[in-house]
């Protein structure tokens, strides 16, 4: 079983649309959770870290059910700039920066 | 300022054959990452330097791989009789250090590594 897993998708979705993506981690001592975007054939980069609270950016929300052990991404209003592959990630260690834990990523595809 | 680069961007190489893959992180980042990333997939770790040592090396998958970091800057992968399973896009990231909170890790391009 993958450390973190994720539906590859693709998720076909027309603008404006809402989409939600999940993940899951099996590492109970994960302690840092992030979601990354990347574009095709370019680097990751980080689009935001997820807290138990709960976090929004403008229009991407992202929680964190640690009970759970399960993350997720809610983005609104869809725009066409928003297709990208979207790599959940977590990170083993709180005071360390360490090393990065990878789901496959879930591609997203936003039509006119 | 300017980011993480690598070099070469590509590297075609034939299967047996050694490659050297370079890294030039962010001026002043102390902790530096390579990941490997194949079609379809998540990078995966492989090691991270904090300085000029080898902090954890626990993903590189076996003894044909080795990196150094000579002066806490640049580093360079290391591949030794290459197989076709090597072909990935290698990432190199840095992070301001990785001691202490989390600190965000900046990729670079990443070197695409084609084995015949």
């Amino acid at each position: 079983r993958k450390e973190v897993e994720q539906d590859p998708g693709p998720f076909n979705v027309p603008e404006g649309a809402t989409v939600a993506f999940n993940c899951t981690y099996s590492n109970s001592a994960s302690q840092s959770f992030f979601w990354y975007r990347q574009d095709c054939r370019k680097e990751p980069k980080l689009l935001m870290s997820v807290y138990s609270s709960g976090n929004e950016d403008g229009r991407f929300t992202a929680q964190l059910n640690r009970a759970s052990q399960y993350i997720s991404l809610l983005i609104r209003d869809s725009k066409l700039s928003d297709s990208a592959t979207y790599l959940c990630v977590v990170n083993s260690f709180y005071n360390q920066g360490g090393k990065l834990i990878f789901g496959q990523g879930t591609e997203l595809s936003v039509k006119p | 300022g300017a980011g993480v680069s690598q070099t070469p961007s590509n590297k075609v190489t034939e299967k047996g054959k050694y490659v050297e893959l370079r890294c030039d992180p962010i001026s002043g980042h102390t902790a530096l990452y390579w990941y490997r990333q194949s079609l379809g997939q998540g990078p995966e770790f492989l090691i991270y330097f904090q300085g000029t040592g080898a902090a954890d090396d626990s993903g590189l998958p076996n003894d044909r791989f080795f990196a150094v970091r000579p002066e806490g800057s640049v580093s360079t992968l290391k591949i030794q009789r290459t197989e076709r399973g090597d072909s990935a896009v290698y990432l190199c990231a840095s992070s301001l250090t990785s001691v202490g909170s989390y600190n965000e890790q900046f990729f670079g391009p990443g070197t695409r590594l084609t084995v015949l």
